[in-house]
């Protein structure tokens, strides 16, 4: 099983509403990521969890506030966004950072009213 | 950072017909993958090669890690090869894979 499964597919929030995205990997990886993707760019690296901890944060704002509370699962809360930050959220995750491969889930697409 | 290109931005084909499509980076790498994104935004995994060749049914790929490129080959193509295809890469120093710009392909039938 390959399968990294993020929730919800969809989500309309308001720029003063507090939602979280949710992502699950049950392949035993102990790297997981958030990506987010703008319409028609490549992906752009957002965080890194590596054994559970922050390694990565590509200066996120921190109205983007991420989670690892156990190996299988990874959140991302947000809070206050901002129209700019309707996109595609990606997760994804592998056995480790480097030299393994990684498997993304099928996307959260927000959009910030 | 790693920078990786793709080429050719944008290819329209005819069903049946055979395509090329490259990836450059411009430093050694531990990790290549290509991968495919439907229209609905899912990345599909088509291979993870930091080099030599893998062949997977109408789709093969080859790394050459010294040269720096790597080169997805796709034959007989059909529509359901419609998408944007990414080449991502993990450089020494970095613990993440970089993408490309992508190359969007559009199979007519």
């Amino acid at each position: 099983d390959t399968e990294v499964t993020q929730t919800p597919k969809h989500l309309v929030m308001g720029m003063t509403n507090k939602k979280s995205l949710k992502c699950e990997q049950h392949m035993g990886h102990r790297a997981m990521y958030w990506y987010k993707q703008k319409a028609k760019k490549p992906p752009e690296l957002m965080f890194v969890y590596s054994y559970e901890k922050l390694s990565i944060n590509e200066s996120v704002p921190s109205r983007f506030s991420p989670e690892c509370p156990n190996s299988s699962l990874l959140n991302l809360h947000l809070h206050a966004l901002q129209p700019e930050d309707s996109a595609l959220y990606l997760c994804a995750s592998s056995q480790e950072t480097v030299n393994t491969e990684a498997f993304f889930g099928q996307g959260t697409r927000l959009t910030v009213v | 950072g790693i920078q990786v290109e793709q080429s050719p931005p944008d290819l329209i084909l005819q069903e049946g017909a055979n395509s090329t499509l490259r990836c450059n980076f411009s430093d050694s790498v531990n990790n290549l993958q290509w991968f495919h994104q439907n229209p609905w935004g899912q990345l599909i995994n088509l291979f993870y090669i930091p080099s030599g060749t893998k062949q997977n049914g109408r789709l093969s790929a080859t790394t050459v890690a010294t040269e720096r490129y790597s080169l997805l080959y796709i034959s007989s193509s059909q529509t359901t090869d419609s998408g944007v295809y990414f080449c991502a890469v993990v450089d020494g120093s970095a613990r993440q894979l970089t993408f490309g710009s992508g190359t969007q392909l559009t199979v007519l039938p």
